[in-house]
């Protein structure tokens, strides 16, 4: 399939270890915040999401922080494994519009 | 069930030439919304579609329409094709229109302008 993100910002994780992605947004008035993993030949999936009256949200394996005084968005990843292998994206919405905005993505390479 | 698709997965055109891309979202889902990616890009808002509405748009030309039609399937039309239109064209699906609905995403289409 199709490359994604050829020219991204690369981490490189060694497996089991744990992942943490960063993400500076760019609009103080977003209400909602999104990350997204998006594999080679595939759409973006939704990983975890987190409202800008919160500033940790946990899921399986994830957890998103959020810094509205610094207006950066973090993914943590716990106990990589091969299948995180992709490009990460935070996006950011604001419920006045219906506009998700898409952040630089960064590709997360897992190592044996 | 099955996802949101997408036709076609490939699609080759020349400069001023028209397309039409395809989409049909996730049963239940109301909401259809367009991207446009560009490689090594995230993806770029253009359309969103909610009820057959259009509640949100990008910064693109008025080369790029859409549409939804009455079983929430949409269209995405591009006229005058440039080179830059070149990308992979996403789509996205959600039962609401808000941006706090899930959103679910299409394969894609590649689209190549020569």
């Amino acid at each position: 399939g199709e490359s994604v993100g050829l020219h991204l910002p690369t981490l490189s994780v060694q497996e089991g270890d744990n992942s943490i992605i960063n993400c500076a947004y760019s609009n103080s008035a977003s209400d909602y915040f999104i990350w997204y993993k998006q594999e080679s030949g595939k759409g973006p999936q939704f990983i975890i999401d987190i409202r800008s009256n919160m500033d940790k949200r946990q899921g399986q394996r994830v957890t998103v922080l959020l810094n509205k005084t610094v207006k950066h968005l973090s993914l943590q990843i716990a106990a990589t494994q091969p299948g995180d292998s992709a490009v990460y994206f935070c996006a950011e919405g604001a419920n006045r519009d219906d506009k998700i905005i898409f952040g630089k993505g960064t590709r997360l390479h897992i190592l044996p | 069930d099955a996802g949101v698709t997408q036709s076609p997965t490939h699609l080759i055109k020349t400069r001023g030439q028209h397309v039409t891309l395809r989409c049909s979202p996730i049963s239940g889902h109301k909401s259809v919304s367009w991207y446009q990616q560009v490689l090594g890009q995230g993806p770029q808002f253009i359309f969103q579609y909610y009820e057959k509405e259009e509640r949100g748009r990008g910064n693109f030309p008025d080369r790029f329409s859409a549409r939804q039609f009455p079983n929430y399937s949409s269209e995405l039309n591009v006229n005058a094709l440039l080179l830059g239109d070149s990308a992979l064209y996403l789509c996205a699906s959600s039962f609401g229109g808000g941006p706090d609905y899930e959103q679910y995403f299409g394969p894609g289409t590649r689209l190549t302008v020569t």
